[in-house]
């Protein structure tokens, strides 16, 4: 079955406490994204790949890193967690970002609380 | 910078019609999509259209885009409860990142 899986579903943290969100995909796709979702904002990208080793800014990357070692991986690290780093995370790919058929597939999401 | 906007709540009976609308601002976007979010589960990709087509009809979903006034509307007819969710809105395809701009998402619930 075609997926996107996220670990962990749920993290409750304390400040500062490094934290990594695992994100893979099983279709072989070249394109991988994170999003954050808070309540009235929608979701914002926070990083993007376009393929293994090639990462970009979205609109709200402070706070975190990325890598894409393996085309089927993009863990996101937060070194130094803050409070206003508690979101519901999404982890999406599609095979290119670039056309609407493709369409992005999205993780079922990592709530994260930061105290 | 872009923006996507959509009203945060929508009422509805069973078996009524359900109109979510949303405007955006980024005349660039070639792609708008509609997403469905139920509760505590990710987002699945309802439809989406192209932003040289005015309609687009998928069984019990319609989508209208006015392209000269930026606005897009997602209709469900027969609205059932399993239709309970949060939609959102989202508008791409103008830059080469692959972003997506999401609205903020419209609650619609659904009244027996």
């Amino acid at each position: 079955e075609a997926q996107v899986t996220q670990n962990p579903r749920y993290l409750i943290t304390v400040t500062g406490k490094k934290l990594t969100v695992t994100c893979s995909q099983n279709m072989n796709h070249e394109y991988m994204s994170w999003y954050r979702q808070d309540p009235g904002l929608g979701l914002r990208q926070i990083y993007y790949s376009m393929n293994v080793e090639v990462t970009d800014k979205g609109d709200v990357p402070e706070g975190y890193k990325v890598s894409r070692k393996e085309k089927r991986n993009f863990p996101l690290i937060l070194e130094s967690p803050s409070p206003n780093q508690t979101s519901l995370y999404f982890c999406a790919s599609s095979s290119t970002p670039f056309t609407a058929k493709e369409t992005q597939y999205f993780g079922p999401g990592t709530r994260l609380l930061v105290l | 910078g872009e923006d996507v906007e959509q009203s945060l709540f929508l009422s509805v009976r069973e078996g009524d019609s359900s109109v979510i609308n949303c405007t955006y601002t980024d005349s660039s976007s070639t792609y708008l999509y509609w997403y469905k979010q139920e509760p505590g589960a990710g987002l699945q990709l309802l439809t989406y259209i192209f932003s040289n087509m005015d309609m687009k009809q998928d069984q019990r979903l319609t989508v209208l885009l006015n392209k000269k006034d930026k606005h897009l509307s997602l209709r469900i007819a027969d609205t059932q409860t399993g239709d309970s969710a949060i939609y959102f809105c989202a508008a791409g395809g103008s830059s080469n990142t692959g972003k997506l701009i999401f609205g903020q998402g419209t609650t619609l619930q659904v009244k027996p």
